[in-house]
């Protein structure tokens, strides 16, 4: 099966600073989700994004499906920022959506 | 309020007693999936649905059955809970079975099996 990989595992930030969360997958998608599980463990839409890059507040991203990777971009981290962050991608003729392993983000104040 | 909605969000119960945990969605959504989320093992599959009467298995449906008798509702069955299904469990719908559109989870449910 398609294989999605999350890096960091973990990132530490100060409240104010800036990260990018990059997602690879091995086969070619019709479908890419960021999600952000927050500490109630609810699973948050952040962004679908198949291809291409959207932005909303201070959050992006960024997918380029012919290289086989998305990125996140979180701007002037908020402490409620923390949680974990998950990649989710469905491959061509799939019908799941794949998880990574997520990237657990803590910010400090 | 578009979304979907899982009862109960939290539950705790004995081994060998048969429990339900409904999932609704009200956007009109083809597919509806349910998955669970355990320690080290990250998000898995346990079976989705392309359209009313039509389900298949996921990644680990042991234990588990579904019905989709309703576009809106795809509950999930335990006839005999385990401890090892012990989770937290969510529900899924995106708009077509295709699955190359938005999917959408329910808040879950955090099942206890003792």
């Amino acid at each position: 099966g398609i294989q999605v990989e999350q890096s960091p595992p973990d990132l530490i930030l100060q409240e104010g600073a800036n990260s990018t969360l990059r997602c690879n997958f091995s086969d070619s998608v019709n479908n890419l989700q960021w999600f952000h599980q927050n500490p109630w463990g609810q699973l948050i839409n952040l962004f679908y994004i198949p291809s291409g890059t959207k932005q909303n507040g201070r959050l992006s991203a960024t997918t380029v499906a012919t290289e086989r990777y998305s990125l996140l971009y979180i701007s002037s981290s908020q402490t409620t920022d923390s949680g974990v962050y998950f990649c989710a991608v469905v491959a061509d003729s799939g019908y799941a959506l794949n998880f990574g392993k997520g990237t657990s983000l803590l910010v400090t104040p | 309020e578009a979304q979907v909605t899982q009862n109960p969000r939290y539950l705790i119960t004995v081994t060998g007693k048969k429990l339900t945990v409904t999932c609704s969605q009200n956007m009109n959504h083809e597919y509806m999936s349910w998955y669970r989320q355990d320690p080290g093992l990250g998000l898995r599959q346990i079976y989705y649905s392309m359209n009313v009467e039509a389900t298949d298995k996921g990644d680990v449906p042991e234990g588990y059955k579904v019905s989709r008798k309703e576009k809106r509702n795809f509950p999930l069955i335990l006839e005999s809970p385990s401890p090892n299904q012990t989770s937290l469990y969510f529900c899924a719908s995106s708009l077509v079975g295709t699955l190359n559109t938005e999917a959408f989870f329910g808040q879950g449910t955090r099942l206890t099996v003792v």
